[in-house]
């Protein structure tokens, strides 16, 4: 089944305790990116990457990284998290190939709620 | 820069009426744009997108959207309502082959029995 995988799906951590979400796509997709989702903003790019080794900011990267090593893989890293990254996380994955089913959308993840008291 | 304003945070319906959720975007190029939902405690599934073929687009679950280039709207439509599509619902806009999504605030649809 094509799907994105996230882990954890919840997490509850303490600030400045360093966290990794991870993120895989079974897809051969070029593209992905992490969103988060709060309430009332809808959701906002925090990196994407178009293939491998190649990375880039979204609208609200501060304080997050990641990292692009395979094609599959996505993680998302909070070096020193803090309160006001508590929030919904989705990670998703797309193809720019035309035609194809999966072409112009992308494949989201069922998501990672964090919570950073 | 493309932006995406959805018109109404909560929207609700009766069963069997008719739903619109209302999306307006801006882009300086010929967008790309979608509709996602979100159902309670899971990820975002898409309903439709307007790739640059026919301005009315049909998706999943009996919904349509418009195109409308003159008024900058990609409104969504589903002729009757049902208990089941009580869900958040998301536009968005790409300038770009799938490369970004800028999404609006979403609109939350509560079905009334």
């Amino acid at each position: 089944e094509a799907q994105v995988t996230q882990n954890p799906r919840y997490l509850i951590t303490v600030t400045g305790k360093k966290l990794t979400v991870t993120c895989s796509q079974n897809m051969n997709h070029e593209y992905m990116s992490w969103y988060r989702q709060d309430p009332g903003l809808g959701l906002r790019q925090i990196y994407y990457s178009m293939n491998v080794e190649v990375t880039d900011k979204g609208d609200v990267p501060e304080g997050y990284k990641v990292s692009r090593k395979e094609k599959r893989n996505f993680p998302l890293i909070l070096e020193s998290p803090s309160p006001n990254q508590t929030s919904l996380y989705f990670c998703a994955s797309s193809s720019p190939r035309f035609g194809g089913p999966d072409s112009y959308g992308y494949t989201f993840g069922s998501g990672t709620r964090l919570t950073v008291v | 820069a493309q932006s995406v304003t959805q018109l109404g945070s909560h929207v609700s319906v009766s069963e069997g009426a008719l739903v619109l959720l209302r999306c307006n975007y801006s882009s300086s190029v010929p967008p790309y744009l979608f509709w996602y939902v979100q159902y309670p405690n899971q990820g975002l599934q898409l309903l439709l997108k307007y790739t640059s073929a026919a301005t009315l687009v049909k998706g999943i679950n009996g919904f349509e959207a418009e195109f409308k280039k003159s008024e900058t709207s990609f409104h969504l439509t589903k002729p009757s309502a049902h208990m089941s599509d009580a869900a958040e619902y998301f536009c968005a806009v790409s300038p770009t082959k799938a490369q970004k999504l800028v999404f609006g605030q979403g609109t939350r649809l509560t079905i009334n029995p």
